[in-house]
């Protein structure tokens, strides 16, 4: 495809259950990044991949949130033990290449919005 | 943690008008980039500032990197309904990698 692409779209979790999101990046972007956007707010870092390894991992908000990218393309963040404060627009972008100085374009996909009942 | 403050949050106005956007920060940024955000949409980028006092025009939108590369303005001239919108400003940190975005600003142009 043509952009960033995320799925689910949409997931309804039951609080305590464990959830996957995908992101599959745009074809030969090195960087990927993963945000959360709470309601009516701006997005907030979470983690940044470069290939498979992951760089930057401070914006994780606990130990119950784990991101993957094992062969360098597509992502996978997991949340286990969802609880209702995790109930947010996951975002994912995905950018050409990043250096110390900046961290190139960032190409956001349409986001999984997560809701924790 | 380096922090953006936007304003206004909220910003409702009849087309024709014009508007200005802030996004004010006590950090120094390497680059200062504007996005826009539909509803049940990613963010789409509209323009990166790079240099100290830089301007960049985009048709009806003009956008300013401050000197010292801690703030940034969005004016918009004679806004339409299309502008409507939520208007995100995120600095690049000079470490690198991650954007820090502001709270955005949820733009309603009235016809």
């Amino acid at each position: 495809g043509a952009g960033v692409s995320q799925s689910p779209r949409y997931k309804v979790a039951k609080r305590g259950q464990d959830v996957a999101l995908r992101c599959d990046p745009i074809s030969g972007h090195v960087s990927l990044f993963w945000y959360q956007q709470a309601l009516g707010q701006g997005p907030e870092f979470l983690t940044y991949f470069q290939n498979e390894a992951q760089l930057d991992k401070s914006g994780l908000p606990s130990d119950r949130f784990f991101a993957e990218r094992p062969e360098g393309s597509v992502s996978t963040l997991k949340i286990q033990r969802t609880q209702q404060e995790d109930s947010a627009v996951y975002l994912c972008a995905s950018s050409l290449r990043t250096n110390k100085f900046h961290s190139g374009t960032q190409y956001f996909g349409p986001g999984t919005r997560l809701t924790v009942l | 943690t380096q922090l953006l403050e936007q304003s206004p949050q909220f910003l409702s106005i009849q087309e024709g008008e014009n508007l200005t956007v802030y996004c004010n920060s006590s950090s120094v940024f390497s680059s200062l980039q504007w996005y826009r955000q539909e509803p049940g949409e990613g963010p789409v980028l509209l323009v990166t500032v790079v240099t100290g006092g830089e301007v960049k025009k985009l048709k009806r939108l003009t956008f300013q990197f401050g000197d010292a590369r801690k703030d940034s303005s969005l004016h918009i001239t004679a806004a339409q309904p299309g502008d409507t919108g939520l208007y995100l400003c995120a600095g690049g940190e000079t470490s690198g990698s991650r954007l820090t975005f502001g709270e955005g600003t949820q733009l309603t142009v009235n016809p």
